[in-house]
């Protein structure tokens, strides 16, 4: 399929842990990379290949994949991790960028 | 430090025609493929084009395909989106972003935005 599927809502206790997930064909081929995008602001990658992490985001962000499936792990959620987070990867021909429709994170 | 400013956007009649332009900096601009990402408002963001870093290969969105070009000008450090016969559902914050990855997609920095509104 040409299309990743996330789920659009997701909340979690504070100090708890959360995973969001992302779904699609082409994942069985290509890393996921995540983004957080808060209010107002340009999106900020958070995880790229298979569990890496660019300078300056907190090691409470995770990656994982398995499958056609890839997983974002916030653990120990913060106040601050309330966003909206969207994966992405390459479809499966390898020339188009495909987002996830993203999953609104709530911190309660 | 890396920087992407995108300006060109604004107010603009259906039909009509815009372009957007993408100044980079703080990096060697020829090492890396640039795209283009849209957010509507209220809604996700949407993958639109890509240029590679030489400038030898462009993809498209099909939603966007045949009145979106996307270039560069590597002597100017620079990434161009034209849109012409422009739709409302073309109104969006337009973004560039860097591609960092090699096998797989990773937009390791990206642009503020400009806003694109059509509406008559």
């Amino acid at each position: 399929s040409s299309e990743l599927t996330q789920d659009p809502a997701v909340s979690v206790a504070l100090g708890q842990t959360v995973r969001i997930k992302c779904q699609g064909d082409s994942l069985r081929t290509y890393y996921a990379s995540w983004y957080q995008q808060k209010p107002g602001q340009a999106p900020v990658l958070v995880i790229y290949g298979e569990d890496s992490r660019p300078s300056g985001i907190p090691d409470r962000f995770s990656g994982s994949s398995s499958g056609n499936t890839a997983s974002l792990t916030i653990t120990g959620a913060q106040a601050e991790d309330e966003a909206d987070y969207y994966c992405n990867a390459w479809d499966s021909s390898g020339n188009h960028v495909l987002f996830g429709g993203g999953t609104k994170l709530t911190v309660l | 430090q890396v920087q992407l400013v995108e300006s060109g956007g604004g107010v603009v009649q259906p039909g009509r025609s815009l372009r957007l332009s993408c100044a980079a900096s703080g990096f060697t601009f020829t090492n890396y493929n640039i795209h283009w990402v849209r957010q509507a408002p209220g809604k996700g963001l949407e993958w639109v084009a890509l240029m590679s870093y030489d400038g030898s290969n462009e993809y498209n969105a099909d939603s966007v395909k045949g009145r979106f070009t996307i270039s560069r000008d590597n002597s100017k450090n620079t990434l161009y989106l034209q849109m012409i016969s422009l739709r409302a559902e073309d109104t969006a914050v337009y973004y560039c972003a860097r591609d960092y990855g090699d096998t797989q997609v990773i937009f390791d920095y990206w642009g503020q935005g400009t806003l694109v509104t059509v509406s008559s």
